[in-house]
């Protein structure tokens, strides 16, 4: 079955605590992104990846790191998380940037 | 950069009445994506338009995409429970950044 697949898909952590969040896709996607969502402001890009090590900033960058040296793989890391960004994330991958998007399951942070 | 508004934010009706929301961008657009995510779940790809004045349907709903491809709407006749949820409408633009920009999304919410 063609998915995305993320890890966890709750997670509670304190402030400061370095955390990963797992994304895989199966479909051989070149493009992936990460999104945050909060309540009123949509979807907001963090970050994206064109190809295997290429990535780039999104609209809201700040307090995140990527890394994508597998095709399938595109894990999104904070390494000192902040309780602003208490939110819940989305990993998408899609045959290429203006093509559609498939959609993880999502992950919901809360940083205390 | 680039900015897609969607109007309105919310909208309540009772079961068997239209609905209609509406995607406006401040730059030209590739194409329009339309997603739905119900509650608690992730976006969900509805249908995409590439062509300039472009209409498709899907059952109950209508799709459109406006001349100058800067605007798009979304209308759904006699809805019904099932369509409650969030629909966010996306566009790459037509050139510059990769970003495809999200609109943030109109909350439908039907009463029986």
């Amino acid at each position: 079955e063609a998915q995305v697949t993320q890890n966890p898909r709750y997670l509670i952590t304190v402030t400061g605590k370095k955390l990963t969040v797992t994304c895989s896709q199966n479909m051989n996607h070149e493009y992936m992104s990460w999104y945050r969502q909060d309540p009123g402001l949509g979807l907001r890009q963090i970050y994206y990846s064109m190809n295997v090590e290429v990535t780039d900033k999104g609209d809201v960058p700040e307090g995140y790191k990527v890394s994508r040296k597998e095709k399938r793989n595109f894990p999104l890391i904070l390494e000192s998380p902040s309780p602003n960004q208490t939110s819940l994330y989305f990993c998408a991958s899609s045959l290429s940037w203006k093509r559609v998007q498939y959609f993880g399951p999502g992950t919901r942070l809360l940083v205390l | 950069g680039q900015q897609v508004m969607q109007i309105p934010q919310y909208q309540h009706v009772q079961e068997g009445e239209d609905f209609t929301t509406y995607c406006n961008s401040s730059t030209t657009l590739s194409n329009i994506q339309w997603y739905k995510q119900r509650p608690g779940g992730h976006p969900v790809f509805l249908i995409q338009l590439v062509k300039s004045g472009e209409v498709k349907k899907q059952k109950r709903l209508t799709f459109q995409f406006g001349e100058a491809k800067k605007n798009s709407s979304l209308h759904i006749t006699a809805t019904q429970t099932t369509d409650v949820g969030t629909y966010f409408c996306a566009g790459p633009p037509s050139g510059g950044s990769y970003i495809p920009t999200f609109g943030r999304g109109t909350s439908l919410i039907v009463h029986p």
